[in-house]
């Protein structure tokens, strides 16, 4: 199946600096590059869509100047979060979409934030 | 409301044995996907399945099939011959389309446990 890595696949940050996370498709041209945040024992949550070439998608309640994203090129997507506090801390997942089968999504491994 | 219901926070199974695990969903779209992933405790989110809602079959992926309900709005997982590394999160979601992108919704996932 298609492969989409992350990195870094853990960070540690100090509260008020800026953490950048990349996901990349390895072997797809994504068109479609999802984010997703997910606290211990819980759900994944949407954050963002993000379409090549254009302007993420935030979902409602997420704060588009913390974090910020970028889908510049069909295999490459970043995730900024800015002056990170603690409450940022979490694991962040990339997935993409747009390879073999339009309809499906294949994960990045995800990444575990944590800010002290 | 929620659009993505899963009942059962943890199941047990017993190895070889079938489970079923069950997803609810809610939408007002006639274009609209589902699918189930897997989650091990090392924190990647496996594809399993998808149904589209216009496939008039079940979807089936090995020991994977997707009992498909478009009436009652299920979609329920089906796992045969349950094996130990069959022990993870299933996450059930669906993606819908909205103006410019695809917006996918997780239930709240199903801790799956298959004993030896």
């Amino acid at each position: 199946g298609a492969v989409v890595s992350q990195h870094p696949s853990w960070v540690i940050c100090k509260s008020g600096t800026s953490v950048k996370i990349e996901c990349r498709s390895l072997d797809f041209q994504a068109t479609t590059m999802f984010w997703y945040r997910q606290f211990p024992k819980q759900s994944l949550m949407l954050m963002a869509t993000s379409n090549e070439g254009s302007k993420a998608t935030y979902e409602q309640g997420v704060e588009k100047d913390k974090f910020l994203i970028n889908h510049a090129s069909l295999t490459l997507s970043t995730l900024t979060v800015t002056s990170a506090h603690p409450e940022d801390s979490s694991f962040y997942i990339c997935s993409a979409s747009g390879g073999l089968a339009v309809y499906e999504q294949y994960f990045g491994p995800g990444t575990r934030l944590t800010v002290t | 409301a929620q659009k993505i219901t899963q009942t059962q926070p943890g199941m047990f199974v017993q190895e070889k044995e079938a489970v079923t695990l069950d997803c609810t969903y809610d939408t007002s779209d006639q274009s609209y996907g589902l699918f189930w992933y897997k989650q091990p405790s090392s924190g990647e989110m496996i594809f399993l399945i998808y149904q589209g809602s216009y496939d008039e079959q079940n979807a089936t992926e090995g020991r994977y099939s997707l009992n498909f309900q478009k009436a009652r709005k299920s979609a329920n997982l089906v796992i045969s011959a349950s094996q130990l590394g069959d022990s993870a999160m299933y996450f059930c979601a669906m993606r819908e389309p909205r103006r410019g992108y695809q917006k996918v919704t997780f239930g709240t996932g199903t801790k799956l446990q298959v004993i030896p």
